[in-house]
């Protein structure tokens, strides 16, 4: 069993399209985050929810939205997609904030065209 | 802001142990030294961690200088599969996980 899953692997879209990333985690762990990695390699961190609540939010453009329905679940929707917004967005999860062993899921290639 | 440096690439042959060095010299008396490691087209690993000690687990061993201003990730018996890019990382409890650019070490036959 995958302990942190992201759907869809690959994403191809136009710009100004509207498109969501779901991340689901079985570990039962607290705290979910969302990181993007750019062409660059460079891996940042977007945001983290711990047990539903948002406790870091980088400075992201407003069109990133994570939700986070329950605590094993954060999905991230963007709108507006533009073309600097392609990169692989990695979803991870640690039992509780703060914690140093994340658990990273595989990713999704994210292209606009 | 990355605190840390490490070279940006290594090779190391199969078999051989790896050993990585990172430099951590404003490290922080509550702060820890982390190793992840990203395998070409996957996400980051988490591989070992520690604050003064040395530490081993399955995956590696780290070595912490008795300052405590630089570590090394030894790999004991390095395979293909090793090849990646091995992030070294400073932090503390409350810190967020802030990857730099590590060191691409490639293990050749």
């Amino acid at each position: 069993d995958t302990a942190v899953s992201q759907t869809p692997k690959y994403l191809v879209t136009q710009m100004g399209n509207d498109k969501s990333i779901k991340c689901e985690q079985n570990l039962g762990h607290d705290t979910m985050y969302w990181y993007k990695q750019d062409s660059k390699k460079f891996l940042k961190i977007m945001f983290s929810y711990n047990n539903k609540e948002l406790i870091i939010n980088e400075t992201v453009p407003n069109r990133f939205s994570p939700k986070s329905p329950d605590k094993a679940h954060l999905n991230l929707h963007i709108n507006s997609l533009e073309l600097g917004d392609s990169a692989v967005y990695f979803c991870a999860s640690s039992h509780r904030a703060g914690e140093e062993k994340l658990f990273f899921g595989s990713g999704t290639q994210l292209s606009v065209l | 802001d990355a605190k840390t440096t490490q070279p940006p690439s290594m090779d190391c042959a199969e078999g051989r142990a790896a050993n990585l060095p990172c430099n951590h010299s404003t490290i922080s008396g509550n702060e820890y030294v982390y190793w992840y490691r990203q395998i070409h087209s996957q996400g980051p690993q988490y591989i070992i961690h520690g604050l003064k000690n040395n530490e081993t687990n399955e995956m590696a061993s780290l070595i912490i200088t008795e300052d405590r201003k630089s570590s090394t990730l030894i790999l004991p018996h390095a395979t293909l599969r090793d090849t990646a890019v091995y992030y070294c990382i400073v932090k503390s409890n409350t810190d967020k996980l802030i990857f730099g650019t590590g060191t691409r070490l490639q293990v050749f036959p």
